[in-house]
Parts: C-alpha cells; sequence; structure tokens
C-alpha cells in the first residue's frame, strides 16, 4: 500500500517567516512529485513539481527532495496571509496514479 | 487556453439513485484521473484514464464507474448510491500518465 503521509498541522507562522511544510513517501520507486495547495471550498492548484534530488526554487518556493530519505518539502519565504490554505503533497511512479497525502493545513497570521 | 471543466457543479441526489459527472480536460490533454475528497479521508483515487483505456484503479466498490471518449472527455457514473458517497469528486488532466495533472472545480455530490 503506497502512502503519502505530511503532519495535518494547523502549521502557524507569523506573516514574513518561513513556512516549512514535510511529506514522507512509503514507495521508494516513486519519480515525480508534486505540491498543490488547496483554499478552502475550492479544487487544488499545483504550485510545484519536482523529479529529481536537490532544491528547486520559484519565486517565494522552494521543494526540497530527498530520494534516499523518500523526503519531500516545501518552503515558503516571506509567508503571507493570503497562503493561508492547505498544501497537499502528491507522488506517483511510472504507470501508477498521483497518490495524495491528506495535506497540512497552514495559517499564516498578520 | 480553457482550464478543465467539471458539469453539474453541484447536485443532490436520493438514496439508490444513479449519477453521472461529467469531466472536459485541458485541450491537448490525454489523461483524465478523478478523485473523491472528503474531510477525513482527503483525496482519494478513483481511477485514471489515457487513451480511452483505464490505467488505474483505486480501492472502491463496482459501484463507481468511468470511461474516457475519444476525444479525452471522461465520465463517471456512481450507481446506487449510498450516503457515503456525499463527496466532492475532482477531475484531473495531464498531457500523459504521471506528468503534472491540472484539477478541474470539482461536483459537489449531496446524497440524501
Amino acid at each position: 500500500q503506497k502512502e503519502v503521509e505530511q503532519n495535518s498541522g494547523p502549521l502557524s507562522v507569523p506573516e514574513g517567516a518561513i513556512a516549512s511544510l514535510n511529506c514522507t513517501y512509503s514507495d521508494r520507486v516513486s519519480q515525480s512529485f508534486f505540491w498543490y495547495r488547496q483554499y478552502s471550498g475550492k479544487s487544488p492548484e499545483l504550485i510545484m513539481s519536482i523529479y529529481s534530488n536537490g532544491d528547486k526554487e520559484d519565486g517565494r518556493f522552494t521543494a526540497q527532495l530527498n530520494k534516499a530519505s523518500q523526503y519531500v518539502s516545501l518552503l515558503i519565504r516571506d509567508s503571507q496571509p493570503s497562503d493561508s490554505a492547505t498544501y497537499l503533497c502528491a507522488v506517483t511512479q511510472a504507470g501508477t496514479a498521483l497518490i495524495f497525502g491528506k495535506g497540512t493545513t497552514l495559517s499564516v497570521s498578520s | 487556453k480553457a482550464g478543465v471543466t467539471q458539469t453539474p457543479r453541484y447536485l443532490i441526489k436520493t438514496r439508490g439513485q444513479q449519477v453521472t459527472l461529467s469531466c472536459s480536460p485541458i485541450s491537448g490533454h490525454r489523461s483524465v484521473s478523478w478523485y473523491q475528497q472528503t474531510p477525513g479521508q482527503g483525496l482519494q483515487f478513483l481511477f485514471e484514464y489515457f487513451s480511452e483505456t483505464q490505467r488505474n484503479k483505486g480501492n472502491f466498490p463496482g459501484r463507481f464507474s468511468g470511461r474516457q471518449f475519444s476525444n479525452s472527455r471522461s465520465e463517471m457514473n456512481v450507481s446506487t448510491l449510498e450516503l457515503g458517497d456525499s463527496a466532492l469528486y475532482l477531475c484531473a488532466s495531464s498531457v500523459s500518465m504521471n506528468t503534472e495533472a491540472f484539477f478541474g472545480q470539482g461536483t459537489r455530490l449531496t446524497v440524501v
């Protein structure tokens, strides 16, 4: 049974701080990793994808992947109240569907 | 470029009835996946279609079925509805399998 684990939170950070969201996965052969943001009452929105070990930066977002530790994280720099949402980690490998974690709720206070 | 379109957005059905949900993927996308989202269980995978063939199936009873047409549009059907089927049903499309997936707005199904 492939599993993707996330701390449900809530993770509370003050405005301007760095938010760190973590995800672990059970299937060692997983190849593709994604972070989605979901606002309450809305559908998930893709914000980052990462396929190889290391860091990938896109604006205020940095995804980090460590395949040896089966760990992927998302850093949000200069957090804003508009970043308050649930962040979903998703993992897949060739021939299989995207498997999602249950998400971490982030709350950014002004 | 238009996004993923799901219809209808909201649906109220009675126990025992059946329902059909529709998903039109982004133009050029050939893979369509369906998910059920509930507060307690999160996003649970239903099935994935690519080139009109079901490629993967989640752990749901046979009351849940789907299909994909030659234009990549997809439908899912739930027969003999149960109260527990009340959920947000999300469709996601991608260029091919295992690539970035983009979600539609979802269909909110309420079974009474």
